[in-house]
């Protein structure tokens, strides 16, 4: 079964409109999630680094307001994206993986296709 | 510099053949772990095999074997008998302990298994 679970799948709003996406980890708790956009036949492009009780980190040229990240708990990471505009239009995806040894595998979420009008 | 390179935009199979792709990978960090990754065209991300720095075998799962060569720096996946449900794209990643859970990933190979 899914190890991580991200909603929605699929969402198509009108420009201007902010967006949630959830990710959960079900099996295990993780204090750090990634969030990933990916473009279509592109490589999935690291956004940011997602910490539990803590700010995110995010990679350079990513805007911090755009993309709001809050970890509020071991299992929940939310990524608000705010003012959304057809740019933003992209795939995304998380992850999370099990801490401890470096065999562990980042498990992900099916992805949101988010399309803006 | 790239942490991983996959040099095979697209790759061709026939049916029931086997096929390698490649990944080559760049760390000086003598700890790290190498993972592939298949995404069919619904997106999702699905694990198919790891290979750790210090592991002396190659790993295997099922149809899926990576060809470890360390001294080279190189994991390339290897597909047996391919099978029409194999088309995907296919992501090589590396994990290093020092970035912590970080993962970097290549720019895939997309495999197209014919009939």
């Amino acid at each position: 079964g899914a190890v991580v679970s991200q909603h929605p799948s699929r969402v198509i709003c009108k420009s201007g409109t902010s967006v949630k996406i959830e990710c959960r980890s079900l099996d295990f708790q993780a204090t750090t999630m990634f969030w990933y956009r990916q473009f279509p036949k592109q490589s999935l492009m690291l956004m940011a680094t997602s910490n539990e009780g803590s700010k995110a980190t995010y990679e350079q040229g990513v805007e911090k307001d755009k993309f709001l990240i809050n970890h509020a708990s071991l299992t929940l990471s939310t990524l608000t994206v705010t003012s959304a505009h057809p740019e933003d239009s992209s795939f995304y995806i998380c992850s999370a993986s099990r801490q401890g040894l470096s065999n562990q595998p980042q498990h992900f979420g099916d992805g949101t296709r988010l399309s803006i009008l | 510099a790239q942490k991983i390179t996959q040099t095979q935009p697209g790759m061709f199979v026939q049916e029931k053949e086997a096929v390698t792709l490649d990944c080559t990978y760049d760390t000086s960090d003598p700890s790290y772990g190498l993972f592939w990754y298949k995404q069919p065209s619904s997106g999702e991300m699905i694990f198919l095999i790891y290979q750790g720095s210090y592991d002396q075998q190659n790993a295997t799962e099922g149809r899926y074997s990576l060809n470890f060569q360390k001294a080279r720096k190189s994991a390339n996946l290897v597909i047996s008998a391919s099978q029409l449900g194999d088309s995907a794209m296919y992501f090589c990643a590396m994990r290093e302990p020092n970035t912590g859970n970080q993962f970097y990933f290549g720019t895939g190979t997309s495999l197209t298994v014919i009939p």
